[in-house]
């Protein structure tokens, strides 16, 4: 079974910085867009933008701002999202999800991240 | 920026028939794909492309679309599907982008 897993809960300071992890099978690695949706308490889903795993291209929702950095690792087929300069507004659910086959879908997604920004 | 408009609630009797829409400028022209998400879970593709079921997802589940109107319904409602549903586009004439509504969260009474 296709799985996407996310590394723990996260509580940082404002303007700390957190990496979230997302470790995927060789498959989904070679051949899969990977995104990252979040979404804060109470709140909808929002998407933040996509990673081509193995080259590493990146495309991010107009809407978000400088602080969000996505990045893989071939070696371990994961991908991360780094956040910098946290505010209290990051405060949120981080998923990952898989985009079948470029299709605008995302058939698999992580369990969650939750970040929590507090001082 | 592009907005998918949803209900914010639907209620529904268990047995009977929920419908949850999904409007916007130009669905017309692209797939529409829903979401359930229960509470504390991670969302769970239901309808792909208007109107494709994958895998597991029971028969109850359906999907529509006419002119800029996507519709989910789910008939023979059940006390499990009580959750929050999304549609999402993709949409790239403007910039590569994905666009959620803003969620219905469907009541079993």
């Amino acid at each position: 079974q296709v799985q996407l897993v996310q590394s723990g809960t996260e509580m940082k300071k404002p303007g700390a910085s957190v990496r979230i992890s997302c470790t995927t099978s060789g498959d989904t690695f070679n051949n899969y867009y990977i995104h990252w949706v979040r979404q804060a308490p109470g709140q909808g889903l929002e998407w933040m933008g996509l990673i081509k795993p193995t080259s590493g291209d990146t495309s991010y929702a107009p809407g978000v701002q400088g602080g969000v950095t996505m990045t893989s690792d071939t070696a371990t087929t994961t991908v991360y999202l780094q956040l910098s300069s946290l505010s209290f507004g990051d405060t949120a659910v981080y998923y990952c999800a898989r985009e079948a086959s470029s299709l605008g879908v995302f058939d698999i997604w992580g369990r969650g991240t939750m970040v929590t920004v507090s001082s | 920026s592009y907005v998918l408009t949803q209900p914010p609630s639907v209620s529904v009797a268990p047995g009977k028939t929920a419908r949850i829409t999904c409007g916007g400028n130009t669905i017309g022209s692209r797939g529409v794909h829903w979401y359930q998400q229960k509470p504390g879970q991670a969302p769970v593709l239901v309808i792909s492309d208007d109107s494709d079921r994958p895998s597991g997802i029971p028969e109850r589940f359906s999907g529509s679309k006419s002119g800029n109107t996507a519709t989910l319904t789910i008939s023979r409602v059940e006390a499990g599907d009580e959750a929050d549903y999304y549609c999402q586009i993709w949409d790239s004439s403007t910039g590569l982008f994905y666009v959620f509504g803003s969620g219905t969260k469907v009541t079993v009474l």
